[in-house]
């Protein structure tokens, strides 16, 4: 089946310690997005790639960036993890020039910073 | 400032009632809504959509109301089902070129038997 795979679903990292979160799709979707989403909060959009063209939000920190080095791969990275960084990511895409069809959505990877 | 609220953490109804969950917006460029479910410890899966040009879309059990005057939307369940039990969030986009959703914080829904 077509999906959207996060990995890992669990990560474990020290504070200030940097880590990479992952996200590959099979959808051939062009747009890929980073959401953070905190406990009973609201997916909060980090970022997002239309093909190659990165896309930043205007409030989200500069501790966060994120990759694309082809379609189907996506890339967050924290250059230094803060325990206020602790969440749930979740990557999403969407193709289709139709906007109804929504995003897809995979598992997320919940991060914790100890 | 939350462009788009759901004001009611939790919903709990019994199983073949209706299940009614709201939201509410303040941008009136918002032009698409979605309704996303949600289990624990997955991603939210799409559920159905409306164009801010129509006032309902029905898929089965599920429909969604779009009442533009008042800036709120629902989405109804009928009958709801031990199955639906999940986190539901209204979302929000505006402009063809903006691609961003906005989401709500979400609602619990509980169908018990």
């Amino acid at each position: 089946d077509a999906m959207v795979i996060q990995n890992p679903r669990y990560q474990v990292t020290q504070f200030g310690k940097p880590v990479t979160l992952s996200c590959s799709q099979t959808l051939n979707h062009n747009v890929m997005y980073w959401y953070q989403q905190k406990s009973s909060r609201a997916p909060k959009l980090l970022f997002h790639y239309y093909d190659k063209d990165f896309n930043n939000e205007a409030d989200t920190p500069d501790n966060f960036q994120s990759r694309r080095p082809n379609t189907s791969f996506c890339f967050l990275d924290i250059r230094s993890p803060g325990l206020g960084d602790a969440a749930m990511y979740l990557c999403a895409t969407r193709g289709g020039s139709h906007r109804g069809s929504g995003y897809t959505f995979g598992s997320g990877t919940r991060l914790t910073v100890v | 400032d939350q462009q788009v609220k759901q004001n009611s953490p939790s919903l709990s109804v019994q199983e073949g009632r209706i299940s009614i969950l709201n939201c509410d917006y303040t941008n009136s460029m918002f032009d698409y809504f979605l309704w996303y479910k949600k289990y624990p410890a997955e991603g939210p899966t799409f559920l159905i959509s409306i164009s801010s040009i129509k006032d309902k879309n029905e898929d089965g059990r599920f429909t969604v109301f779009l009442n533009k005057s008042a800036k709120h939307l629902s989405l109804h369940i009928v009958p709801s089902q031990p199955g639906d039990s999940a986190v539901y969030f209204c979302a929000a986009s505006e402009g063809y070129n903006t691609d961003k959703l906005i989401f709500g914080t979400g609602t619990r829904l509980q169908v018990f038997p």
